[in-house]
């Protein structure tokens, strides 16, 4: 069954570098998003992409984020200058060709910020 | 405020037990309710629920959503250790982002 693979699947970053994480969707499918879980709390929505643009974001994806789709496969997420609380599960899900339709999700990247 | 109620928290039972999953969510813009099952890792995609009333069944899994009352049940039957996991319940309401709820912890023992 195709799936949404995430890498690397755990990233330990110094306070204030930039770090990349990795996301290959499903293949056939248009929408991609990424998600965040803080240890404990709910997974909360930062953005959707569409047709190689933004399509939504949350109060949480700022000016530090921002979200790539490089080639035909990958779809990125940058933060530009890390904080301890960005410290969280990050997971990237992607849906078929309309937005409603179920979301699948990787196995997520923990990052860790020192 | 929480827009996605889950309840119980969290929920231990013993192999075998049926239990009963609770959710309940906003009216504004509803499109579907999703509930998915965490283990250690990824939310695995469960069901997808549009319209009030319908049953989706999978195995020994089945949900149902009451638009009446804003809510949706997960069941499951004759639970095995392997359903321990969390399980989460998530909107599309509005815009095409999921609201998740804070999940039901369910341990099954042996």
């Amino acid at each position: 069954e195709p799936e949404v693979t995430q890498t690397p699947s755990h990233q330990v970053t110094q306070m204030g570098q930039e770090v990349i994480l990795r996301c290959v969707p499903i293949s056939n499918h248009l929408y991609f998003y990424w998600y965040r879980q803080i240890l404990g709390q709910k997974v909360e929505f930062l953005v959707s992409f569409y047709n190689n643009e933004i399509s939504e974001k949350s109060e949480i994806f700022d000016d530090q984020f921002s979200v790539e789709r490089p080639d035909g496969s990958n779809f990125t997420l940058k933060i530009r200058s890390t904080k301890l609380e960005d410290s969280a599960m990050y997971f990237c899900a992607s849906s078929s060709w309309t937005r409603e339709q179920p979301q699948h999700f990787g196995d997520g990247t923990r990052l860790s910020i020192l | 405020e929480d827009k996605v109620v889950q309840s119980p928290l969290s929920l231990v039972v013993h192999e075998g037990d049926t239990v009963t999953l609770n959710c309940s969510y906003e009216v504004t813009n509803f499109r579907s309710l999703l509930w998915y099952k965490q283990e250690k890792k990824a939310p695995t995609f469960l069901f997808m629920l549009t319209s009030s009333g319908i049953e989706k069944k999978s195995g020994r899994l089945s949900s149902i959503l009451d638009k009446k009352e804003l809510s949706s049940i997960l069941n499951i039957t004759a639970t095995q250790t392997g359903d321990s996991a969390i399980y989460l319940c998530a909107d599309y309401s509005g815009s095409y982002q999921l609201t998740f709820g804070k999940g039901t912890k369910l341990s099954v023992i042996p």
